[in-house]
């Protein structure tokens, strides 16, 4: 069965530092693998997906994510965290069955101290 | 564009009640997918409509949760009787037809709180 673990369900870090919010996933078949965020008040909105090709994926708002077979992990990082990028984090995976649906772990809400 | 639509926003009623949630899917979509998520938890799949028909409703709860698509363009999700248990953001996404790896759109959500 396809599960997604996100280590950290809060994670702190000042304006200006490297964010690294964690991801592990487990499947039986090449994943495609995904960060949603979710700002205040809105929906979930897309922040960057693997699905094959080249392993460093990089998406909106300056964050980037490594997909590494090895370790079975999708780690996202931004170098320098700005007041704006607060949210709540979702890395997910999709199910590869009749549905294409997303299985997602738990989010990781991230602090941006000034 | 307009994207994917949910409403109410939020809706609090009593146990025993009867609520229904409404999600305008992106024009052209075929696929609508329901998901959940209480208290803080993961979010969950609960269902999956191709246009009109249902794909896959594994993730439903229970059969006080109703699930429709008529004409294959808005759906609603129905909940009755509403327990306690069933509080939580209900999202609804919407993807084209067909792809894998096809971008799924997700509404704003709606919070459900049974009181």
């Amino acid at each position: 069965a396809q599960s997604v673990t996100q280590l950290g369900s809060h994670v702190s870090v000042s304006e200006g530092a490297l964010v690294l919010l964690r991801c592990n996933y487990s499947s039986s078949v090449p994943p495609y693998l995904f960060w949603y965020v979710q700002y205040p008040n809105q929906g979930l909105q897309l922040l960057l997906k693997y699905t094959t090709g080249a392993t460093l994926v990089k998406g909106i708002n300056g964050f980037e994510a490594e997909f590494k077979k090895s370790e079975t992990s999708f780690h996202l990082t931004k170098p320098s965290a700005h007041m704006s990028d607060a949210a709540e984090y979702f890395c997910a995976v999709i199910l590869m069955d009749s549905s294409y649906k997303l299985i997602f772990g738990s989010g990781t809400r991230l602090l941006v101290r000034p | 564009e307009a994207g994917v639509t949910q409403f109410p926003s939020h809706s609090v009623i009593e146990k025993g009640q009867t609520v229904t949630l409404r999600c305008d899917p992106i024009s052209g979509h075929d696929n609508l997918y329901w998901y959940r998520r209480v208290m803080g938890k993961e979010i969950k799949f609960l269902l999956h409509f191709v246009k009109e028909s249902k794909q896959d409703e594994s993730g439903m709860p229970n059969n006080r949760f109703l699930a429709e698509r008529t004409g294959g363009t808005y759906s609603t999700l129905k909940v009755q009787p509403a327990e306690l248990e069933d509080s939580g953001v209900y999202f609804c996404a919407s993807s084209q037809g067909g792809a894998q790896g096809a971008r799924t759109f997700f509404g704003q959500g709606t919070r459900l709180t049974v009181v």
